[in-house]
Order: C-alpha cells, then structure tokens, then sequence
C-alpha cells in the first residue's frame, strides 16, 4: 500500500525557513518522480515544485524559484522541500504527491497518491 | 502558463441528479487532463486522467469526456459521498502544472 506522510510544518516568521518531509512507502521511490503542491486556507491547488526519480531534476512554480529547494533522500526513501525568505503568501497546506512517470514534467503525468499534507503558516 | 477555468464556481444538488462539470483551457492541450476530488479537510484524490481514463477503483458513475480546450466531468447519479471540490489540472506543459479554481458541488 502507497502511503506518503508530511511533517515539519509549523508557525514561522515572515523571512523564516523551513524544511518539510515526507516519507514514502509502498513503492520503489526512485522509479517516480515527486511534487509538492500547496493549498492556502479556502483556496484551490497550486503546484509548487517536482523532482525526477533519482533526483538529478528538479522544477518549480516561478513564484518559489529561489526560495524553494526539493531534494529526495533514496536511502530513506524521503521527499524534502526547504522553504526559506518565507512570506505570507506562502501560508499553505503542503501535500506531497506521488507522479506516475519517472520525470517531473512529463507531458500526460498525474498525481496518483497524496499525502495528508502539513500545514505552513507565516505570521509575526 | 496555461490558465484552467472551471465552471461552475459552486452548484447545488441532489442524490440521484447527474452533474456536469466544465473546464476550459488557455490553449490546447489535446487530451492531457486530469481530474482530482477533495473532501473537506482531506488529500485530493485522482479520479480521471488523459480526460477520459477512470483511475483503479473509482466508481463507473464518474466520467470524463473532451480534447483540445473543452473537458467535461460527469457524475451520473450523484451520491452523498460525492458532496466535495472538484478540481482539474492540464498535464501538456509544465512547468507548472496548473489546476482550475475549483468546483465545490453541495446540497
């Protein structure tokens, strides 16, 4: 069974950092790529940045590049997501997602498994 | 980026009516649509991808339908685990992958 399990989420100040996690299980982590994908309280689904299988590729939405770094650990088989200059749009629920294709943005690709996301909240 | 624009915003039913949902690309993007259901406080879930293909275990009721900028979502006989968000997402040009607004189907 699949199964994809977010933490690190938390209260930050704005121009904070932070480093999310999630644990994959259930299939062969570097036979699929990963993305992050965030919600902000009452609104809809924007996808934040991807990672190929074995990591050597990486993407992201142009209002994270630069402040955003996905990485993968293979050996514990964990997706990372570092956010750093945090501001307060980037208040979210953060869900990992599992993609179908080994690259992060093949055409055709999908999410087929989520996890339960972690919640990031930027204030003073 | 490819805009995706759902409608309606929000539509009210009830169990037993069909209910179509609409989405709408900035460009065409052929048949690279997926669409994802959330329940309040939970994970989207993937329900239809390549606009028409049913993901393992999701009920026949829900169909997808269209190409190039029209795609269509349908639930046949809405049930009362249907009542959630519907979202749809392109998949033809990344990055980024972009998601419609939104339907949120209640009674």
């Amino acid at each position: 069974e699949v199964q994809l399990l977010e933490s690190g989420g938390g209260l930050v100040q704005p121009g904070g950092s932070l480093r999310l996690s999630c644990a994959a299980s259930g299939f062969k982590f570097t036979d699929y790529a990963m993305s992050w994908v965030r919600q902000a309280p009452g609104k809809g689904l924007e996808w934040v940045a991807g990672i190929s299988g074995h990591g050597g590729s990486t993407k992201y939405a142009d209002a994270v590049k630069g402040r955003f770094t996905i990485s993968r650990d293979s050996s514990t088989d964990t997706l990372h997501l570092h956010l750093s200059s945090l501001r307060a749009d980037d208040t979210a629920i953060y869900y990992c997602a599992k993609d179908i294709t080994v690259m992060p943005t093949i055409r055709g690709a999908y999410f087929d498994y989520w996890g339960q996301g972690t919640l990031v909240s930027v204030s003073s | 980026d490819i805009q995706m624009t759902q409608s309606p915003s929000s539509l009210s039913a009830s169990v037993g009516d069909r209910v179509t949902i609409t989405c709408r690309a900035s460009q065409d993007i052929v048949d690279s649509l997926n669409w994802y259901q959330q329940k309040a406080g939970r994970a989207p879930k993937l329900l239809i991808y390549d606009a028409s293909r049913l993901q393992d275990g999701v009920p026949s009721r829900f169909s997808g339908s269209g190409s190039g900028t029209e795609f269509s979502l349908s639930i046949s006989s809405l049930q009362p685990d249907d009542f959630a968000t519907y979202y749809c997402q392109q998949s033809y040009i990344s990055p980024p992958w972009t998601f419609g607004q939104g339907t949120k189907v209640e009674i």
